[in-house]
């Protein structure tokens, strides 16, 4: 595709529900990083993936936090049992090879209640 | 550490030039990076310079990079009210595997006033 894109825009879920983003990335990008925009926080580094492996799992916040990916094209974030606390914009990036510059999704604004 | 620092807040007169201060921590980033990020959009990669380069020009902006003090700088020359925005300084860092991580800086607010 022309860009990075994510599903959904916007994403309000009540406490204690699961959900699934998705990013889809620049075709051919072999790269693919997860980032979560939070006041206070700024942006923070969540989880990369080359082709799909995701050989740094060190940024997920915790165990309700899993991604895969897919023919190493689109992948999934799944927060289980959100927290408010997890409310935050979450950020998709892919990137040509490892190392490369990386482009950005315009995020899912999530929204736990 | 890894704290990447910036300014909140920048205001300037439109037609006047900005610069957006920064300083990272990663004395072996290769690369460093300017994103601005306008209201309810995701992260636009504005340029970058490569860490053996002291100067980059890209038509009104300019890149400074003095590694010796870890400080970067970007420089928007001739500003408008387009270019009201949040810039996002970020360093790039090794991860396993060979991926790269980007730590990025709380943000700098540019706000042109006409």
């Amino acid at each position: 595709g022309a860009g990075v894109s994510q599903s959904p825009s916007n994403k309000v879920t009540e406490k204690g529900k699961d959900v699934e983003l998705r990013c889809d990335p620049i075709s051919g990008h072999t790269a693919l990083y997860w980032y979560r925009q939070s006041l206070g926080q700024g942006l923070e580094f969540l989880i990369y993936f080359q082709g799909n492996s995701a050989p740094d799992k060190s940024g997920l916040p915790s165990d309700r936090f899993s991604a895969e990916r897919t023919g190493g094209s689109v992948s999934t974030l799944t927060i289980q049992r959100t927290q408010q606390e997890d409310s935050a914009v979450y950020l998709c990036a892919s990137s040509l090879a490892l190392g490369e510059k990386l482009f950005f999704g315009s995020g899912t604004q999530l929204s736990v209640l | 550490g890894e704290d990447v620092e910036q300014s909140l807040f920048l205001s300037v007169r439109e037609g006047d030039s900005s610069v957006i201060n920064c300083t990272y921590t990663d004395s072996s980033s290769t690369y460093l990076y300017w994103y601005k990020q306008e209201p309810g959009a995701g992260l636009q990669l504005l340029t970058y310079i490569f860490s053996n380069m002291d100067m980059k020009q890209d038509q009104r902006l300019t890149v400074l990079l003095n590694k010796k003090d870890k400080h970067l700088s970007l420089r928007i020359a001739d500003t408008q009210t387009g270019d009201s925005a949040i810039y996002f300084c970020a360093e790039s860092m090794s991860l396993t595997g060979g991926g790269n991580k980007l730590t990025f800086g709380t943000g700098t607010q540019l706000k042109v006033e006409l």
